[in-house]
């Protein structure tokens, strides 16, 4: 079974500070992995994603994230935020059968 | 081009009532996915299906019936709605395994 972990429900930042969104994902076979972001009352946009090759996937609107193997993780990072940003954030693993699992999500917001 | 989209966007209706959501994508793409996001911003598969067939049908209601006519479209219909179905649901779609899901912008649906 597949299962997706975002630590931080929450995580305010200032405008032009570099931000980390954190992810850690259980599976027994190999994944492909997502971020997603949901701006208010809209459906999910795809950030970026990873499938294979490159661990640094670069993403829309300046963000990236470092698939980590050994460490199940796949944060999501910008090293510098604009207002724009704030948003709820989703990790999602795929692991066959197009059934994406999705974490809690974050919430980033974004403080002038 | 609107992508995926899906029609009603706010449905409101009493409880115990029928109603159906709707969504076709103009993307070519094969399957077919309904979400549900409750009110905590949790994201949970449904259903999918590809070439009109399907294929995931998660642990949910059997007052929920999902319905496609042909691949450009997935209907949700809903028997005797609950309080408890209060939610907002996206309807995606995807080429392949491991290929992005696209989302449609959401129905939001309260039963009072």
């Amino acid at each position: 079974a597949q299962s997706v972990t975002q630590l931080d429900s929450q995580v305010p930042v200032f405008e032009e500070a570099p931000v980390e969104l954190r992810c850690n994902y259980s599976s027994s076979v190999s994944v492909y992995l997502f971020w997603y972001v949901q701006y208010p009352n809209q459906g999910l946009q795809l950030l970026l994603k990873y499938l294979s090759g490159s661990t640094l996937v670069k993403g829309i609107n300046g963000f990236e994230a470092e698939f980590n193997k050994s460490q199940t993780s796949f944060h999501l990072r910008k090293p510098s935020v604009h207002i724009s940003d704030t948003a709820e954030y989703f990790c999602a693993v795929e692991a066959g059968a197009n059934n994406l699992f999705f974490g809690t999500g974050t919430r980033l917001t974004v403080i002038p | 081009d609107t992508a995926v989209s899906q029609t009603p966007k706010y449905l409101v209706t009493q409880m115990g009532n029928d109603k159906s959501i709707k969504c076709e994508q103009n993307l070519g793409h094969d399957t077919m996915y309904w979400y549900k996001q409750d009110s905590k911003k949790f994201l949970k598969i449904m259903f999918s299906y590809n070439n009109k067939e399907l294929i995931i049908n998660e642990t949910v209601p059997n007052r929920f019936s999902p319905k496609s006519p042909d691949k450009a479209h997935l209907n949700l219909h809903i028997n005797s709605l609950e309080l408890g179905d209060s939610a907002v649901y996206f309807c995606a779609s995807s080429r392949r395994a491991g290929n992005e899901q696209y989302f449609g912008p959401g129905t939001r649906l309260t039963v009072t």
